[in-house]
């Protein structure tokens, strides 16, 4: 079964800063996604960004991107210029590949943004 | 809006007692999925399914049984709700295409007293 590690249970920014959340992960597949979902209070999954392993650029979105280093099984996320709508839990989930295409996500960070 | 409704979005219920949640989407996709979410456990897999009466177990499917007789819906059944059921359950598709993300219900809150 596919495990996947975020060693951060909680983490806290102030406003304008920079933070990063980690992600380690473990697969036999050589074709995968990696993904990071973003749950505010209000419990919506948001889908914050996506990174095809077999390429090499990291992803970006906005004031979100993603250091992936595949040999590492590595995936983190960071966030430029914290805003207050930041504060939310984040999962990092790869998929299975395949054709079923389950996600397993990790446990979470709690990450709150100060003003 | 992934088009996707859960219901109830919350329901209390005893221990011993059936339960159903219904996931209903509107866009015809192949795959659907149930997870349920506990503090410090992140979303775990429940079932999937991958068309109409193709369905499979996760990681903690225990419990469950699902059933998707149309394509459309996807439910989750308790037989005998117990405590350890108590949680908030997510429903999500698979849209087709590049990414295999998924896109989530707005979950149901279950709790079996």
């Amino acid at each position: 079964a596919q495990t996947v590690t975020q060693s951060q249970p909680e983490m806290s920014v102030q406003e304008a800063e920079t933070v990063t959340l980690s992600c380690t992960y473990d697969t036999s597949e050589s074709n995968y996604y990696l993904f990071w979902y973003k749950q505010p209070p209000s419990r919506q999954m948001i889908l914050v960004i996506r990174q095809e392993a077999y390429k090499q650029q990291n992803a970006t979105e906005n004031r979100f991107s993603v250091n992936f280093q595949k040999a590492a099984k590595s995936f983190s996320l960071k966030i430029s210029d914290s805003q207050l709508g930041d504060t939310a839990m984040y999962f990092c989930a790869p998929n299975s590949g395949g054709s079923n295409y389950k996600l397993t996500f990790g446990k979470g960070t709690l990450l709150t943004v100060n003003p | 809006d992934a088009g996707i409704t859960q219901s109830p979005r919350h329901k209390v219920t005893e221990t011993g007692t059936p339960v159903t949640l219904r996931c209903h989407q509107t866009e015809n996709h192949r795959y659907m999925y149930w997870y349920r979410q506990d503090p410090g456990h992140g979303l775990r897999l429940i079932h999937y399914s991958y068309g109409v009466k193709d369905t499979d177990k996760g990681e903690v499917s225990d419990g469950y049984s699902v059933s998707r007789s149309k394509t459309e819906d996807f439910l989750l059944t308790l037989e005998s709700a117990t405590s350890s059921q108590t949680s908030v359950y997510f429903c999500a598709i698979r849209r087709s295409g590049v990414g295999g993300e998924l896109f989530f219900g707005e979950g149901s809150r279950l709790t079996v007293l």
